[in-house]
């Protein structure tokens, strides 16, 4: 049982939107930032978004983060199958007093 | 650019040591405010934090796991290690090493490409 909860999956076609919810609580999310993590399949996390909503060097501009109360969201505009990849949500936690990751989701490009 | 590259066996036997040591390139060990962590995977689940180092030799450990865990650097090799004693077959995972930007983030960047461990006689 993670700290952060993901939906375990999430799908869209080509082109089109898709958002990746990730719910937490005061002692995480409610209280510090939220980073976003993609994993391409059989390859090592990469760093996706960080602190809600800035995007590293060389991450395209369709990706795009929010973050709202204990809440967050990763958006993926103009769906591409090469998106298809695990989706991982980490925050700090006060209780654990380090960081924690959402379950992940793995998003489909039909 | 920074590169992380994680080294140690492959196969580890039930209630022994698992030694990983990460190898950091392209930039210093010692700058400020990075953190050198371990995080694990295990096969076809999600992503576990173990426990962060700074060259100081600052650390903080999972709580889950600090009873068994030890962290060390040695910024003369410009390396960081990971010790996790009594293993069992649930340690079974990939292991990443990973550096962090700041004390309480999780900014984690760049990731090494991950080594499996499995646990087994």
């Amino acid at each position: 049982q993670s700290v952060l909860t993901q939906p375990p999956s999430a799908s869209g076609t080509p082109g089109q939107r898709v958002t990746i919810s990730c719910s937490g609580s005061s002692s995480n999310i409610g209280s510090y930032t939220v980073n976003w993590y993609q994993q391409l399949p059989g390859t090592a996390p990469k760093l996706l978004i960080y602190s809600n909503d800035h995007r590293p060097s060389g991450v395209p501009d369709r990706f795009s983060g929010s973050q709202s109360g204990t809440s967050a969201s990763l958006a993926i505009s103009g769906l591409q199958s090469e998106d298809e990849a695990d989706y991982y949500c980490s925050a700090w936690d006060d209780s654990l007093d380090g960081p924690v990751f959402g379950g992940g989701t793995k998003l489909t490009v039909l | 650019q920074v590169q992380l590259q994680e080294s140690g066996p492959g196969l580890v036997e039930p209630s022994q040591t698992l030694s990983l040591t990460c190898t950091v390139s392209g930039g210093s060990i010692s700058s400020y405010n990075y953190y050198w962590s371990w995080i694990r995977q295990h096969p076809g689940k999600g992503l576990e934090w173990i426990a962060y180092i700074y060259y100081s030799g600052a650390t903080n450990y999972n709580p889950s796991l600090k009873s068994r865990v030890a962290i060390s650097v040695d910024t003369s090799k410009s390396q960081f290690s990971l010790k996790l004693s009594s293993v069992t077959a649930a340690d079974t995972a990939v292991y990443y090493c990973a550096r962090l930007f700041g004390d309480r983030s999780c900014k984690f960047d760049p990731w090494g490409q991950g080594t499996l461990v499995t646990v087994s006689s």
